[in-house]
């Protein structure tokens, strides 16, 4: 079955730099992939999706590229702010469901 | 008013207690789902319902119930609760017409059982 991986450590970013987040995937390769946002205590918000077939979305500062060679995703944040500080999810599409990464912990330091 | 709404949105219950989550979607989606989301685990979904008349089990069905009243109302029931229900349950729609179908999260319910 298809497994999703991100990574479970928060990753600490300095102000102004660029923040990256992977997500990883390990069995068929989604026709398209998405990732979420996820406030503390709030539901997930959709960010981007991305087709099989496109190798690189962009929207305002946020980035997101889709290798299906590698079977992994990245998603990056340029220009980083502290108000970028949140949970980033990724999910793929199964059968009937959306498939869900647990997640990883964005802290943008001031 | 927010799309997706959720309630109650905290709750704390007694083990074998019976209890019942509500949501509300004004996006006019047919598909709704419930996931249970806890610490260091994606979202699992318990079950989701594509129109009033198809309701299907997700992966952790086990110990819940679930009624799709109305196109717009999708109810998560927990027939005898027990401790290790005690996670946050989010409420999602999906519009099911494409590949752009993202999906719309309600607030969310903390569920705590004693």
């Amino acid at each position: 079955s298809q497994k999703i991986e991100q990574n479970s450590e928060a990753l600490n970013i300095q102000e102004g730099k660029t923040a990256t987040l992977t997500c990883n995937y390990t069995n068929y390769s989604p026709a398209y992939l998405q990732w979420y946002r996820q406030d503390p205590g709030r539901g997930p918000v959709f960010l981007l999706l991305i087709r099989e077939n496109e190798k690189e979305k962009r929207k305002e500062r946020l980035k997101v590229t889709f290798d299906t060679t590698l079977k992994q995703s990245l998603f990056h944040i340029t220009a980083s702010q502290p108000a970028d500080s949140a949970t980033y999810l990724c999910a793929l599409d199964g059968d009937y469901q959306l498939i869900w990464g647990a997640g990883t912990k964005l802290i943008i330091k001031p | 008013d927010a799309d997706v709404t959720q309630t109650p949105r905290n709750r704390i219950t007694k083990t074998g207690k019976r209890i019942m989550l509500e949501c509300s979607q004004t996006k006019g989606h047919d598909r709704m789902y419930w996931y249970r989301q806890d610490p260091g685990l994606g979202l699992r979904l318990i079950y989701y319902s594509f129109d009033v008349k198809d309701i299907n089990k997700g992966e952790i069905s086990d110990g819940y119930s679930v009624s799709r009243q109305a196109q717009a109302k999708f109810s998560l029931s927990l027939e005898s609760a027990i401790p290790n229900q005690t996670a946050l349950y989010f409420c999602a729609t999906r519009s099911g017409t494409g590949v752009r179908d993202t999906q719309y999260f309600g607030p969310g319910t903390r569920l705590t059982v004693l």
